[in-house]
């Protein structure tokens, strides 16, 4: 089993549609969750970051984690076709000191 | 925003040379990594740095070499280049907070004929 595990899709919804993406992982101890968007023959970006459990929101983004039960989730509201990328998501043990550990990716696209 | 270069962005080179892929970044970072990416696969993590004259093997078995003699430049040497070491490489670095997280370069596509 690997620690992250990430749905690739392909997922494709019409625009203004809410899309919810998701990772489970099986490591306890990580405490650092990363969602990165990533462009065709682009690098990733960094999107959303947040420690512990509990929701964060920025713009049409919401971050969510659920220790209890291994499981985050980015939520996109009002999706837009220039959302259209791969979403990887990422954690680690303990950011900074150790590699982060990335999700397969998930293949988003946004149908005008 | 991060500060971090690849060049060149695309190379095109046949079977046997060796190349040096570039990396630097202007923001002091002490970590930075290299990973590996097959069109529209997952990302693969070959060797990661943590400072100067550091370096290490990541998860991916790789024929490649790195080197950290300066903190903002991480290249990456691939000795005799064949098929297989077509792809997309990519350069990231971090901060040593524990807050920091990763930041990536545009990416390097190597084809290798």
């Amino acid at each position: 089993q690997k620690e992250v595990e990430q749905d690739p899709g392909p997922l494709s919804v019409p625009e203004g549609a809410i899309v919810s993406l998701n990772c489970t992982y099986s490591n306890s101890a990580f405490q650092y969750f990363m969602w990165y968007r990533q462009y065709s023959r682009k690098g990733p970006e960094l999107l959303m970051y947040t420690y512990s459990s509990g929701n964060k929101e920025d713009g049409r983004f919401t971050a969510q984690v659920d220790k209890s039960s291994k499981y985050i989730s980015l939520f996109i509201r009002d999706s837009q076709p220039s959302d259209s990328a791969t979403y990887l998501c990422a954690m680690s043990v303990n950011s900074g000191n150790t590699p982060l550990v990335f999700g397969k990716g998930t293949r988003l696209s946004v149908i005008a | 925003e991060a500060d971090i270069y690849q060049t060149p962005r695309y190379l095109v080179i046949g079977t046997g040379k060796k190349i040096t892929l570039e990396c630097s970044q202007t923001m002091g970072h002490d970590k930075m990594y290299w990973y590996q990416q097959d069109p529209g696969m997952e990302l693969h993590l070959i060797h990661y740095s943590y400072g100067v004259n550091s370096t290490e093997k990541g998860d991916l078995s790789s024929e490649s070499t790195v080197s950290r003699i300066r903190t903002e430049h991480f290249p990456l040497t691939l000795e005799s280049a064949r098929p297989s070491h077509t792809s997309q490489y990519l350069c990231a670095s971090q901060g040593s907070f524990s807050t920091d997280t990763q930041y990536f370069g545009p990416g390097t596509r190597l084809t290798v004929l």
